[in-house]
């Protein structure tokens, strides 16, 4: 079965980085792209980018494409994203969520709260 | 960018009422909308596709209609367990923009 396992919850500082991992099993990898979505404390769902497991071409959100990272290793079938000089507002959970293309995301990973703090 | 704006934000109706939720489009998006439904403390989950298409397993109450920039998700008779928060998603190109989620809460 589809399974997106993610890396445990991070505490991090304002102005630090954070890298979240997502396993991928149950599917063949480079098939199928990988969006990240995080939703803060209470809020709404707010898409953060997408990459192609296949070919390594990405997407990111305006508001985010100069902190954020996202890649890919094939030979893992583990999705990254990474997020620089993090502020209290992007305090969140971070999910990674299987993309078909032309299709929706279908199977999302658990989750991973990152939480900034001093 | 094209921006997903749903009404109502929240709602309260009872069980057995018919329950329609909007989203709106800045611009056209064809048939490219998504509907997903996140109950409390839960991860997100897929109810419709190219606005219209019932995921497996999803019950037959739920429905989805709409082209260009107007959809709605109707929920033809509420039922307890369908309180959650739902999401509209553009899924034509990036930036995959979500509405802004339409609670929904039993009176």
């Amino acid at each position: 079965q589809v399974q997106l396992v993610q890396s445990g919850a991070e505490v991090q500082k304002p102005g630090a980085s954070v890298k979240v991992s997502c396993k991928a099993s149950g599917y063949t990898f480079t098939s199928y792209g990988i969006s990240w979505v995080r939703q803060a404390p209470g809020q709404g769902l707010e898409w953060m980018g997408w990459i192609s497991a296949n070919n390594g071409d990405r997407h990111y959100a305006q508001n985010l494409r100069d902190r954020v990272t996202l890649t890919t290793d094939t030979s893992t079938s583990t999705a990254y994203m990474e997020l620089r000089t993090l502020g209290s507002d992007d305090t969140a959970v971070y999910y990674c969520v299987r993309k078909p293309m032309g299709a929706a995301s279908d199977y999302w990973g658990q989750g991973t709260l990152v939480t900034v703090s001093s | 960018d094209i921006q997903m704006t749903q009404s109502p934000s929240s709602l309260s109706a009872s069980v057995g009422d018919r329950v329609t939720i909007t989203c709106r489009a800045s611009q056209g998006i064809s048939d490219r909308l998504v509907w997903y439904q996140q109950k409390p403390g839960k991860v997100p989950k897929l109810l419709i596709d190219v606005a219209a298409t019932l995921q497996s397993g999803v019950p037959s109450r739920f429905s989805g209609s709409g082209s260009g920039t107007h959809f709605t998700l109707t929920i033809s008779s509420l039922q307890p367990e369908d309180v959650a928060t739902y999401y509209c998603q553009k899924n034509d190109n990036a930036p995959l923009t979500f509405g802004g989620g339409t609670k929904v809460e039993i009176k």
